[in-house]
């Protein structure tokens, strides 16, 4: 069984300023990782995932996430944050194999975007 | 570009009452996924179909619980003799089958509020 921990609840942080949101997974298999957003009143996007190849995965507006196999993390990192940036974020490993569709999240971390 | 849809995206309901809800996924996604999620914790794996075939069913799906995906395009999820512990946001993802980690898109949800 695969378990992720989120341990902030809710960051809160400058506009400018960088920003990391922690992930780390509990799993007997191997797995693949992925970050999910969620802004007010819409369904979850996929920011960006890892599933082989270099841990360093980037996303289309400035996100990152390295994957550490040795301390099972996937910890979210962006250099400069906006406002536009205020939403959930969301952790989530899949097994990898007959069931990679079988999406386990954490509990989320609310990433606030002060001015 | 036509996303996945839920219909309804609220509903009270009395506890004993049936409730059914509709998830309209992107036209030619073969997989169509339902997930709960409660205040504070992510949302959590209940079932997913492979085109018409319900394919795996989670131990939180209970007997109350059924779900159908008629001519594999939109589905429905009913709950039977709705509890207090229903309430919870109810998501739908859909996704394109390929070969592995295919990217799930999710539908806005719908809230069930059990009083």
């Amino acid at each position: 069984a695969q378990s992720v921990t989120q341990l902030d609840s809710q960051v809160p942080v400058f506009e400018e300023a960088p920003v990391e949101l922690r992930c780390n997974y509990s799993s007997s298999v191997s797995v693949y990782l992925f970050w999910y957003v969620q802004y007010p009143n819409q369904g979850l996007q996929l920011l960006l995932k890892y599933l082989s190849g270099s841990t360093l995965v980037e996303s289309i507006n400035g996100f990152e996430a390295e994957f550490n196999k040795s301390q099972t993390s996937f910890h979210l990192r962006k250099p400069s944050v906006h406002i536009s940036d205020t939403a959930e974020y969301f952790c989530a490993v899949s097994p990898e194999g007959d069931s990679s569709y079988k999406l386990i999240f954490g509990s989320g971390t609310r990433l606030l975007v002060r001015p | 570009d036509t996303g996945v849809s839920q219909n309804p995206r609220h509903k009270i309901t009395k506890r004993g009452q049936n409730v059914t809800f509709r998830c309209d996924p992107i036209s030619e996604h073969n997989r169509l996924y339902w997930y709960r999620q409660t205040l504070g914790q992510g949302p959590e794996f209940l079932t997913y179909f492979q085109n018409e075939a319900q394919l795996e069913k989670s131990r939180l799906l209970s007997d109350r619980f059924s779900a159908e995906r008629p001519k594999g395009s939109f589905s429905t999820l009913e709950i039977q003799r709705t509890e207090q512990g229903d309430s919870a946001m109810y998501l739908c993802a859909s996704s394109l089958y390929r070969d592995r980690a295919d990217e799930q898109y999710f539908g806005p949800g719908t809230r069930l509020t059990v009083t």
